[in-house]
């Protein structure tokens, strides 16, 4: 009963690397979202895909990219990492309908160290 | 500006006593609120939801609170145990853009003591 898997759980990248966060659901959920939490913060949603074949924009966006590579999948790439991306990112999803209001289930988060 | 605030960034609370976890908003659209507990090292949880058409909603040991006349949710964890001790996030949403994505606030690290 995997749920939501993310890869890799951790990972230290030089300024300007570029790297992708993987996350694959198994619960035939419609809809997936990145989300980040720094110190402090609260989750703070990067992107998200509504259905397969959509993304949007949510709040922090920027030096950020998106593929919904299908329904199970969605991945989060940094082109140019920044020591501001130092953060842990979460995936998550959650099933019925796109643009239902449903609890999301998380995956337990990539710790990643930009240096 | 935050939408969703959580005052205390923690709470200490004896085991057996209740632990009441508190949430203000400022957006009068929100109408789904929801409570997650997240361990170290974990993702966070889904713990318990409101509809803004209800004021209460139960669930064995945990209830919330909705008076949105002062846009404010509270959890009650009645009694509280040592496997409590987590971070609770308070989150809430409105359809907006054909979403509902939720706007989560800082949360609240709670420590029941045996």
């Amino acid at each position: 009963n995997a749920g939501v898997t993310q890869t890799p759980k951790f990972q230290v990248l030089k300024t300007g690397q570029s790297m992708t966060l993987q996350c694959a659901q198994d619960m035939n959920h419609n809809s997936m979202y990145w989300y980040r939490q720094d110190p402090g913060m609260g989750l703070r949603l990067i992107y998200y895909s509504a259905s397969e074949g959509t993304t949007d924009k949510g709040e922090v966006p920027n030096g950020y990219n998106v593929s919904r590579l299908n329904k199970r999948e969605f991945s989060l790439r940094l082109e140019s990492a920044a020591p501001s991306q130092t953060s842990v990112y979460f995936c998550a999803s959650h099933g019925g309908r796109p643009y239902s209001n449903q609890p999301q289930h998380f995956g337990d988060g990539t710790r990643l160290s930009i240096l | 500006d935050q939408q969703v605030k959580q005052n205390s960034p923690s709470l200490s609370v004896q085991e057996g006593r209740i632990s009441i976890l508190n949430c203000d908003y400022t957006n009068s659209m929100f109408d789904y609120f929801l409570w997650y507990k997240k361990y170290p090292a974990e993702g966070p949880t889904f713990l318990i939801s409101i509809s803004s058409i209800k004021d209460k909603n139960e669930d064995g040991r945990f209830t919330v609170f909705l008076n949105k006349s002062a846009k404010h949710l509270s959890l009650h964890i009645v009694p509280s145990q040592p496997g409590d001790s987590a971070v609770y996030f308070c989150a809430a949403s409105t359809l907006s853009g054909g979403s509902y994505i939720p706007t989560f606030g800082r949360g609240t690290s709670l420590i029941v003591h045996p």
